[in-house]
């Protein structure tokens, strides 16, 4: 089944830093990718998803990812973050054979003034 | 549109104590799905629902739990008997085709005491 990993649990930047949060498929066929953003004490929202065509994918708020096939990831990109970042982020892949999204476990985002 | 609608927000129940959660997807959605999310566990799937009709439930953790979908506009997620450990946040989430993102409601935090 596909699931995917995200390997950073916490990552603390300071703003203006650049971000980079990993996330890792497994294959399984065609692949569509999603990143959801989760504020604090809000729900989740679609950040930016990949489902064909051009492996940059371009989000709301700055954010970018990319579909590395050889290397099996979905990495999320901003090239220089503010503190309303913070949040936690997850990655998802639709699950094989089935309707719903595996999620990964999340990375929390602090972005320090 | 308004979105998913779940109520209440926020429920704080002793243990033993029946628990509902209701959840209203977007209008036109095919696919509605519950989630819970904790620290320990992150968000896990705990049903979903395809034209009303349950499609996997194996997320769901046991016979205290049960949920339904009358009719296309409304869901229910059911504890009974609650128990401390029921203590998370429950999100409802819907969308439409195959593929297309997950639209997430403002979830409900539950505290079983």
């Amino acid at each position: 089944a596909q699931s995917v990993s995200q390997h950073n649990h916490h990552v603390i930047l300071s703003e203006a830093a650049s971000l980079e949060l990993g996330c890792n498929y497994s294959y399984g066929g065609t692949v569509n990718l999603f990143w959801y953003v989760q504020y604090p004490g809000q729900h989740l929202q679609l950040l930016l998803k990949y489902f064909s065509g051009d492996p940059l994918v371009k989000g709301i708020k700055g954010f970018e990812a990319e579909f590395i096939k050889s290397k099996f990831s979905f990495n999320l990109r901003k090239p220089s973050v503010q503190w309303s970042d913070t949040a936690e982020y997850f990655c998802a892949v639709p699950q094989t054979g089935a309707n719903n999204l595996f999620f990964g476990t999340g990375t929390r985002l602090t972005v320090i003034p | 549109d308004a979105g998913v609608i779940q109520s209440p927000r926020h429920e704080v129940t002793e243990m033993g104590q029946e628990v509902t959660l209701r959840c209203k997807p977007i209008s036109g959605h095919d696919y509605l799905f519950w989630y819970r999310q904790t620290m320990m566990r992150g968000l896990e799937l705990l049903i979903y629902f395809n034209n009303n009709v349950p499609i996997d439930d194996s997320g769901m953790p046991e016979d205290r739990f049960s949920a339904k979908m009358p009719n296309a506009s409304f869901s229910t997620l059911k504890i009974q008997p609650s128990e401390p450990r029921d203590s998370a946040v429950y999100f409802c989430a819907s969308r439409g085709t195959v593929g297309s993102p997950l639209h997430f409601g403002n979830g409900t935090r539950l505290t079983v005491t």
